[in-house]
């Protein structure tokens, strides 16, 4: 089955830690994507790569870094300079350029304890 | 003004009633919208894409995009409680990979 694989699911972390979320597609998507939702916000680009060994910032990038050194894997590690990382992480993938739809795995949710 | 605009409701409408969910957005160069449904603590599904100006049919769920007003609207006819979800549109332009959601709005169908 192709699809969007996001783990783990629930991910605990003591403040002042590193925190890597593993992204995993495999639909042969180009385009792979990082959003954060919190409560009454929203879905926020963190960070989106339109193709391997490229990506760019989003809206909220600070204290986030990611890599794509495979078509297939888009991870985002959650550094300590992220001042408020308690949310929901969801990827999500699509084949880019003109065609639209994206797809999202099922998240990651994250908290600082 | 925010790129996106959708009420987050709560929005409660009775088994059977026909629901329309809208967005307003105002960066003339989106040409692609989409709604997904999201249920709780789980990731957004596609239910509907169209491109430009228009309408698209899928089943129950009917997709509008007017560009000249920028708005866009998704109707459910005979909604289900299984309907109750959030609601989210996105939106993007044909010049790069960036796609901008709306808050979502959350729909309560009551049975």
């Amino acid at each position: 089955d192709g699809g969007i694989t996001q783990s783990p699911k629930y991910l605990f972390r003591k403040e002042g830690q590193n925190v890597t979320l593993s992204c995993e597609q495999n639909l042969n998507h180009d385009a792979m994507y990082w959003y954060r939702q919190d409560p009454g916000q929203g879905l926020r680009l963190i960070y989106y790569s339109q193709i391997v060994n490229d990506f760019q910032k989003g809206d909220i990038a600070e204290g986030y870094s990611v890599s794509r050194e495979k078509k297939e894997s888009f991870p985002l590690t959650v550094t300590s300079a992220q001042k408020n990382p308690t949310a929901f992480y969801l990827c999500a993938s699509s084949r880019g350029h003109l065609n639209t739809e994206a797809f999202f795995g099922q998240g990651t949710r994250l908290t600082v304890v | 003004q925010k790129e996106v605009e959708q009420d987050p409701g709560p929005l409660s409408v009775p088994e059977g009633a026909i629901v329309s969910l809208n967005c307003t957005y105002s960066n003339s160069a989106f040409q692609y919208f989409m709604w997904y449904r999201q249920y709780s603590r789980k990731g957004p599904e596609l239910l509907m894409y169209t491109y430009s100006s228009g309408n698209k049919e899928d089943g129950r769920f009917t997709a509008q995009v007017d560009k000249s007003s920028k708005y866009i609207s998704l109707f459910i006819r005979d909604s289900q409680p299984s309907d109750s979800a959030t609601y989210l549109c996105a939106m993007r332009g044909n010049r790069d990979d960036k796609i901008i959601f709306g808050k979502g709005t959350r729909l309560h169908i009551l049975p």
